[in-house]
Parts: structure tokens; C-alpha cells; sequence
């Protein structure tokens, strides 16, 4: 299989424990994306890397939520003293370098319950 | 601030019929992609078509075609002789010149495919 990989698939964990998501690109994809679904909505941009710098982390949604992509392969997404509103999808995309009719291609996510 | 509108919820279509999905935009930038994704109960977000603000022909891909109207801001996505496994949430997303890769996405649409 070579397309994104994401593990893993479900988590549920209990308020105040860390968690942490792995997601796997294609493999000559320079460029990863993190986006988070919660039920009933469209994903939501949280951040990206192209290689290993992260180009944009602005739009992580607390100081709790931190990636790393450290050899500019796989990446990894840590959450942690997870709250009950951190349930959702988390949807990892990669990308050649972005031109206007570029595509991402999306993993098929890693679903978190906080109980 | 880019904002993508899907008014429709939910959608019932009949298997080999057309169905038309509405989708508007509202961004300030004149260089942009609209971007539509089919996703299945798996979670996966999978690619369907893209148009980019500056094509001039409606983009098609197989079944889909994109009615896109620049001056309405509107993208709606036609899928032709509908079937069962076209069931699904459809997003419609839009990526701007200073947001190339960061996807804003609409609240999706779920149509239901009946025999």
C-alpha cells in the first residue's frame, strides 16, 4: 500500500493522558499536513511541514497539541492532558510541492474519544 | 478569510440519476483552487476534482464535472448516473495564494444513494 498510513486508527484514552498519533506520507511527498474533523464538520487546518520544518503552526489549537516531522518522513502528533473536546478525527494529507492544481492525498485518519 | 457554504445537509438520489451538489465560496483573493472530496464512512478524504480560479473550461473527471461560476462564487459538483457506492460525505474546499495546502473546507453533504 502506498498511499498515507495513519495509526493508529482509533484511540480512547482517558482526560489527562497524552496520546500521540503517527501518520506515514507517500513517500516522495515533501509536504504533510495535520487537519482535525470533529463530527458534523468539515477538517480543520492545524499545521504542516514541508521536509522536516514545520512551516506553520499557528493554527494548533492549544500549547497541549504539538507535531514533529524529525527526517522529514514520517510525522508524528502528540496531544497532551487531553480533554474531552480533543475527540475528533485527525486526518494526516501529504503533498508534492504545492502549485495551484496540486492534490492532497489524506490518510484515512486516527479517531480520538476522550473519555 | 476564505469561507466555504454547503446549504444542502443531506441529499436522498435515486442510483443512475444525476445529483447536484451546491457549494459557494467567498474569498477576497483572485488566485484560488476549489476543491471537491468524497468521503466514505472509512474516514478516508478521497480526491474527486479540482478547478482552479483562473481555467476557463469546467473542470470534468469521469462521472464528476464542476459547474463553476466565478462571478457567483459558486462550485457546484455534478456527479452523473449516481450509484451505490457513491453514498458518502461531499466536501467542497478552497485553498488561496497565501494558503496554498491549508484547505478550508465546507460543512459537507451527505447524499444517500438509493436502489
Amino acid at each position: 500500500d502506498t498511499g498515507v498510513s495513519q495509526n493508529p486508527r482509533h484511540k480512547i484514552t482517558k482526560r489527562g493522558q497524552n496520546v500521540t498519533f503517527r501518520c506515514d506520507p507517500i513517500s516522495e511527498h515533501n509536504r504533510l499536513y495535520w487537519y482535525r474533523q470533529t463530527l458534523g464538520q468539515g477538517p480543520e487546518f492545524l499545521t504542516y511541514f514541508q521536509n522536516e520544518a514545520q512551516l506553520e503552526k499557528s493554527r494548533l489549537l492549544s500549547d497541549r497539541f504539538s507535531a514533529e516531522r524529525p527526517k522529514g518522513s514520517f510525522s508524528t502528533l502528540e496531544i497532551q492532558r487531553t480533554e474531552q473536546g480533543d475527540s475528533a478525527m485527525y486526518l494526516c494529507a501529504s503533498s508534492q510541492n504545492r502549485g495551484q492544481d496540486g492534490e492532497l492525498f489524506f490518510g484515512e485518519g486516527s479517531r480520538l474519544t476522550v473519555l | 478569510a476564505q469561507k466555504i457554504t454547503q446549504t444542502q445537509p443531506g441529499m436522498f438520489v435515486q442510483e443512475k440519476e444525476a445529483v447536484t451538489l451546491d457549494c459557494t465560496y467567498d474569498t477576497s483573493d483572485q488566485s484560488y483552487g476549489l476543491f471537491w472530496y468524497k468521503q466514505p464512512s472509512s474516514g478516508e478524504m478521497i480526491f474527486l476534482i479540482y478547478q482552479g480560479s483562473y481555467d476557463e473550461q469546467n473542470a470534468t473527471e469521469g462521472r464528476y464535472s464542476l459547474n463553476f461560476q466565478k462571478a457567483r462564487k459558486s462550485a457546484n459538483l455534478v456527479i452523473s448516473a449516481s450509484q451505490l457506492g457513491d453514498s458518502a460525505m461531499y466536501f467542497c474546499a478552497i485553498e488561496t495564494t497565501d494558503s496554498w495546502g491549508k484547505l478550508q473546507f465546507g460543512a459537507g453533504t451527505q447524499v444517500v444513494v438509493t436502489p
